[in-house]
């Protein structure tokens, strides 16, 4: 059974600050890692997608991903109170039977003014 | 096209009755995943297609869930005897290539009562 592991939170930040979410994952074949952003009531939209060791910048968020600890994490600076929401992290296999894009339950984050 | 078109958005239905929900992915995509989401968990994921195909159903779904994509276009989602554990948010996405990032649709809520 994969699966994908998140501090459920909530993490509390002060606007203006760094937030950094954490996600381990257990397929070590897993080949794509995607950070969604999902508001209150809303459907999950996708903030950034990463497929090498590394990090990828977008604007104020970077995700970092390193496969050797089957580690994939999020950075958000300058945090807003906009940026309050429940960020999850994805994964999507290749080398196992079934490739499905799995989630994690999912890390609240709370900027406050 | 503007994107991964649920219907309907809510559902309320008595226990024991059969319910059917519609999703619309976008154009072109190869790739329809269905999920259940709960209040403070992350999508659980019910089932895939690759084009009209169903690669893989979650070990977790019972027998009284269903899905199909006639044609590889838009696909369903039929839950029958519905039970008031049912009630959850159905989530449709699609994707163009395996890899690629997933988006979401507004999702259908429905309660059993």
């Amino acid at each position: 059974q994969k699966e994908v592991e998140q501090n459920s939170g909530p993490l509390s930040v002060p606007e203006g600050a760094i937030a950094s979410l954490n996600c381990t994952y257990s397929d070590r074949g897993s080949q794509s890692f995607f950070w969604y952003r999902q508001y209150s009531g809303k459907s999950p939209e996708l903030i950034m997608f990463i497929y090498s060791n590394g990090d990828k910048e977008d604007g104020r968020f970077t995700a970092q991903l390193n496969k050797a600890s089957q580690y994939v994490s999020l950075l958000i600076r300058d945090s807003q109170p906009s940026d309050s929401a429940t960020y999850l992290c994805a994964v999507i296999g290749l080398n196992q039977a079934g490739t499905a894009l799995i989630f994690g339950k999912g890390t609240t984050l709370s900027v406050s003014s | 096209d503007t994107g991964v078109s649920q219907n309907p958005r809510h559902k309320i239905t008595k226990r024991g009755q059969n319910v059917t929900f519609r999703c619309d992915p976008i154009s072109e995509h190869n790739r329809l995943y269905w999920y259940r989401q709960t209040l403070g968990q992350g999508p659980e994921f019910l089932t895939y297609f690759q084009n009209e195909a169903q690669l893989e159903k979650s070990r977790l779904l019972s027998d009284r869930f269903s899905a199909e994509r006639p044609k590889g276009s838009f696909s369903t989602l039929e839950i029958q005897r519905t039970e008031q554990g049912d009630s959850a948010m159905y989530l449709c996405a699609s994707s163009l290539e395996i890899t690629d990032e997933a988006f979401f649709g507004q999702g259908t809520r429905l309660t059993v009562v």
